[in-house]
């Protein structure tokens, strides 16, 4: 079936550099794609979103990329700080046949800020 | 603002029980889910609910039932759990159309022995 997956499972960046986690899908037909953080023992926590009529979303110190040509979804984090350290994922969002409309995640990336 | 609220945070059941997982949200959102994350395989739907009185199948439904009798409540029921429902599950709501993000509670951490 199709899928959103993820290329680097852990990321590890110096405080202060910027980090750019990316994330492939497969479902052409997803309109809309979310980036969520999650720190441990919490539940996922909204970051970003980005619908695929756009190509480039910015909010603060994060940016999301969207190029539906390859599939391929990134999330930038300027000025990377000790508390971005956490778990990201990309989730896509379709309506299928079935009327069931929610939210397919991909594996997750662990980003690690070293100080 | 509560947001999504879970109960419990975390449990150890026998196999063969059963149990109920609850969650609520004050937010008034019509969509709700239930999602399971474990290692290695992420976070996946187990059951959704479009609205109040509907509910329907994610990807991993099997051994788990809901219910949806209002707009805030959508408890996930365990008929007789085994051990490969050892997992962390997550609540989470939203608005019901088309693109709009998901809310997630802290999760309910079941393990399953």
């Amino acid at each position: 079936g199709e899928s959103v997956g993820l290329h680097l499972p852990t990321l590890s960046v110096q405080e202060g550099d910027n980090s750019i986690i990316n994330c492939a899908y497969s479902n052409s037909a997803s309109d809309y794609f979310i980036w969520y953080k999650q720190e441990s023992g919490k539940g996922p926590q909204f970051i970003i979103d980005i619908r695929s009529n756009m190509d480039k979303r910015q909010g603060q110190r994060v940016t999301v990329l969207l190029n539906k040509t390859v599939k391929h979804l990134s999330l930038q984090i300027a000025a990377t700080q000790p508390g971005d350290s956490a778990v990201y994922f990309c989730a896509e969002n379709i309506e299928e046949d079935t009327g069931r409309r929610a939210l397919t995640f991909g594996s997750g990336t662990r980003l690690q800020v070293q100080p | 603002t509560a947001g999504i609220t879970q109960a419990p945070t975390s449990q150890i059941l026998a196999a063969g029980r059963s149990m109920t997982l609850r969650c609520t949200q004050d937010m008034r959102h019509n969509a709700m889910y239930w999602y399971r994350q474990d290692l290695g395989l992420g976070i996946r739907l187990i059951h959704y609910s479009n609205t109040a009185g509907t509910t329907g199948k994610g990807e991993v439904p099997d051994g788990y039932s809901v219910s949806r009798a209002n707009t805030d409540d959508f408890p996930l029921t365990l008929a007789s759990a085994v051990p490969s429902q050892t997992s962390v599950y997550f609540c989470a709501s939203s608005e019901q159309g088309r693109g709009t993000e998901a809310f997630f509670g802290q999760g309910t951490r079941l393990t399953v022995v």
